[in-house]
């Protein structure tokens, strides 16, 4: 069935330091690929998102490449910041007549340490 | 402000008791779902709906079942709850037809304990 990897399943970084969280997906149909950051004991939000047209896209501090010739998709933080630690969690759309549910990778625990 | 609200954040159970967990959003939200999540295992699909009376069964159904009365409204069941059905759900709804995906609103969440 589909399924969505995800690694490092842990990552720890210096304050100011980059952190890069990557994806694999399994059906090369999937098609929306968003990116939700879940804080201690709060819901999960959606941080930023890419659709399957697009190569790369920004937003301030985060950054999101796709690649559909591999299957997979990365999450980039540069300058990061004690606020950035979290648990994040990479999707991908489900194909076929589903397509409006995601299914999620395990999450990555990010810590920076000050 | 999209607003999803579940109806009780904190819940203990016993052994084969019927359990309601209630979701409400006020966003006139098509898409609703409802999610476990357990740690090192992410975010788990148990059932969505993208319409009122409208169901359909994800990665896990087995042991849940749903009711979507009203288009705001989506009721997560246990009918029988076992110690493995511990753990914390989550609702939320999307706006968007079928087949198109888009941003997932969650609610805070319920913490099922089941004793």
């Amino acid at each position: 069935g589909e399924n969505v990897e995800q690694h490092p399943s842990t990552l720890s970084v210096q304050e100011g330091d980059s952190a890069v969280i990557k994806c694999t997906y399994s059906d090369s149909a999937s098609n929306y690929f968003p990116w939700y950051k879940q804080e201690l004991g709060k819901r999960p939000q959606l941080i930023i998102d890419i659709r399957s047209n697009v190569g790369e896209k920004k937003d301030q501090r985060i950054a999101v490449t796709l690649n559909k010739t591999a299957k997979h998709f990365s999450l980039h933080i540069t300058e990061t910041q004690p606020e950035d630690s979290a648990v994040y969690f990479c999707a991908a759309s489900r194909p076929g007549g589903s397509q409006g549910n995601l299914i999620f990778g395990k999450g990555t625990k990010l810590s920076v340490k000050p | 402000d999209v607003k999803v609200t579940q109806s009780s954040r904190y819940l203990v159970k016993r052994t084969g008791e019927k359990v309601f967990l209630e979701c409400v959003q006020d966003m006139d939200h098509e898409n609703m779902f409802w999610y476990r999540q357990d740690p090192g295992l992410g975010l788990r699909l148990i059932y969505f709906s993208y319409d009122v009376k409208m169901k359909e069964k994800g990665d896990i159904p087995e042991g849940y079942s749903v009711s979507r009365e009203k288009k705001e409204r989506f009721s997560l069941i246990l009918e029988s709850a076992s110690t493995n059905q511990t753990s914390m759900y989550l609702c939320a709804s999307s706006f968007g037809y079928r087949g198109v995906a888009g941003e997932l609103f969650f609610g805070e969440g319920s913490r099922l304990t089941v004793l």
